[in-house]
């Protein structure tokens, strides 16, 4: 099983600042099959990335994922109010999927 | 516009069977190369994926649940199913049904389960 490892836990900004969130595998992730979701109470997880580097349909262009192996960042260039979230990365390239323990993103 | 709806109980029972259902609209469970999946979100944790079914019929399953879960699915509903037996208050969490296209890309709002007595 692959263990996501997700910095910092919790990340405290202010709206237009720059976020970098981390996401480290245990192993390397097979195709680079990393995803990021954005979670608000009481809503369903938004999937935002996909194949490490590809932002799903709408999702704004702040946000961008590097990485490859075993390290992956997602960044939010310029943070907007709506961005405060919790997030989660999603390793899916082991048929057993796994997830990080999340960030979350406060208002500082 | 694909959509997934959980429906269950709220409460169960500590030992006791949690059935959880989740309704599809916009697509169908059958379309080949797709899944379905089961996660969870326990409060104060973090996701945790429950396990899949796919089309045809075979399911995978995360190790650590593995011994007390079933995942099927109910085609002339449209709809697929998860049964997590001996239940504990550790199964307390929103638990939320999604899409499986190789990622989770729709998911449910999500149904909330509390064990308790």
């Amino acid at each position: 099983e692959i263990v996501l490892t997700q910095s910092p836990g919790t990340l405290s900004l202010s709206p237009g600042e720059r976020a970098t969130l981390s996401c480290r595998a245990s192993q390397s992730v097979s195709s680079n099959y990393v995803a990021w979701y954005q979670k608000k109470p009481g809503q369903a997880p938004r999937l935002l990335i996909h194949g490490a580097s590809s932002r799903a349909t709408g999702i704004p262009d702040r946000f961008s994922c590097s990485g490859s192996g075993t390290d992956y960042t997602l960044t939010i260039s310029r943070l907007e109010a709506e961005d405060f979230a919790v997030y989660y990365c999603l390793q899916y390239g082991s048929s057993l999927y796994t997830f990080g323990q999340g960030t979350k993103l406060e208002i500082k | 516009q694909v959509q997934l709806q959980e429906s269950g109980p709220g409460l169960v029972k500590p030992s006791q069977t949690l059935s959880l259902t989740c309704t599809v609209s916009g697509d169908s469970i059958t379309r080949g190369s797709y899944s379905w999946s089961w996660i969870r979100l326990p409060a104060g944790k973090g996701l945790e994926w429950i396990g899949r079914a796919y089309t045809t019929g075979s399911t995978t399953f995360n190790p650590s649940l593995k011994t007390r879960v079933t995942i099927s699915l109910d085609t002339s509903k449209n709809q697929f199913s998860l049964t997590l037996n001996s239940v504990t208050a550790a199964d307390t969490a929103v638990y939320y049904c999604a899409r499986d296209r190789l990622l989770l890309d729709v998911w449910g709002r999500g149904t909330t389960v509390t064990v308790s007595s």
